[in-house]
C-alpha cells in the first residue's frame, strides 16, 4: 500500500512562479491536511479538509491555495511563490474518531524558492 | 488557543540510557495529547497517544509517556535507548473544530544517540 503519496519530493522555483504539490492517498480517509516544516518551528497547519468538497484554512494560509478534487487528492498551490515560503510540505490524513485518531504523513516536499 | 512547549532542541545520550523529552502543554479542555516522531527525509509516525483514562500511556518501540495534568506535562520516556532511535521527536495536542481535528505541533527535540 502507498499510503500517502506526495508529488513532487523537491522543487526550486523563482520568486514569482506558480507551483502546484500533489498529495493522494489510498486509504479512503475523509480528513487531509497540509503542513509546513521550518526549523526552529516544528510543524504548522497550512489549510485542512475535513471531507471532499470542504477546506478550511489553518494557521499560516496566506499564499496558499488547496484543492480537494476528491477524496483521495488534496493540492496545495503557491501561486506567486516567495522565498518565505521555502520549507518541507507535508500532506497528512487522518482516520479515527475522536478520541481514536491517528494522522498518517508523507514523505514530504522539499521547496526552495530562490 | 492550544499550544506546545518542548524546551529541549537537542539532547544527547548513550545507547543504553534512559531517555525523557519534555512537552508541556497549553490547552482550555482536556487535551489529546500525541507524540510524533521523525527519521531523517521522512514523514512523522504516531509513537503514542493520550485521550482519557490511565494517564501512564505505552506506544510502539519500547517507549511510554505520563499525563500530568496538575503540571500541564506529557512527557516521552525510554528506559533504554538504542541507536536505531536516533531522530527528532514532536509533541502535539489536538483540539476537535466541528467535524475535523487540528494538531498543534511543539518545535521538536532532536535526539542523538552516541554509542
Amino acid at each position: 500500500n502507498a499510503g500517502v503519496t506526495q508529488t513532487p519530493k523537491f522543487q526550486v522555483l523563482k520568486t514569482g512562479q506558480s507551483m502546484t504539490l500533489q498529495c493522494a492517498q489510498d486509504m479512503n480517509h475523509n480528513s487531509m491536511y497540509w503542513y509546513r516544516q521550518d526549523p526552529g518551528m516544528g510543524l504548522r497547519l497550512i489549510y485542512y479538509s475535513a471531507s471532499e468538497g470542504t477546506t478550511d484554512k489553518g494557521e499560516v494560509p496566506n499564499g496558499y491555495n488547496v484543492s480537494r478534487l476528491n477524496k483521495r487528492e488534496f493540492s496545495l498551490r503557491l501561486e506567486s511563490a516567495a522565498p518565505s515560503q521555502t520549507s518541507v510540505y507535508f500532506c497528512a490524513t487522518r482516520t479515527g474518531k475522536m478520541g481514536n485518531e491517528k494522522l498518517f504523513f508523507g514523505s514530504g516536499t522539499q521547496l526552495s524558492v530562490l | 488557543a492550544q499550544s506546545v512547549t518542548q524546551p529541549d532542541i537537542h539532547i544527547t545520550v548513550s545507547e543504553g540510557a534512559s531517555l525523557e523529552l519534555r512537552c508541556n502543554y497549553s490547552y482550555g479542555a482536556t487535551p489529546y495529547l500525541f507524540w510524533y516522531v521523525q527519521s531523517p527525509g521522512q514523514g512523522l509516525q504516531l509513537l503514542l497517544k493520550y485521550f482519557s483514562g490511565d494517564t501512564l500511556v505505552q506506544g510502539i518501540k519500547g517507549f511510554e509517556a505520563e499525563f500530568k495534568r496538575s503540571q500541564s506535562s506529557f512527557n516521552l520516556r525510554k528506559p533504554s535507548v538504542h541507536w536505531s532511535d536516533a531522530a527528532e521527536y514532536f509533541c502535539a495536542v489536538g483540539a476537535h473544530t466541528g467535524t475535523a481535528s487540528k494538531l498543534t505541533f511543539g518545535t521538536g527535540t532532536r535526539l542523538q544517540v552516541t554509542l
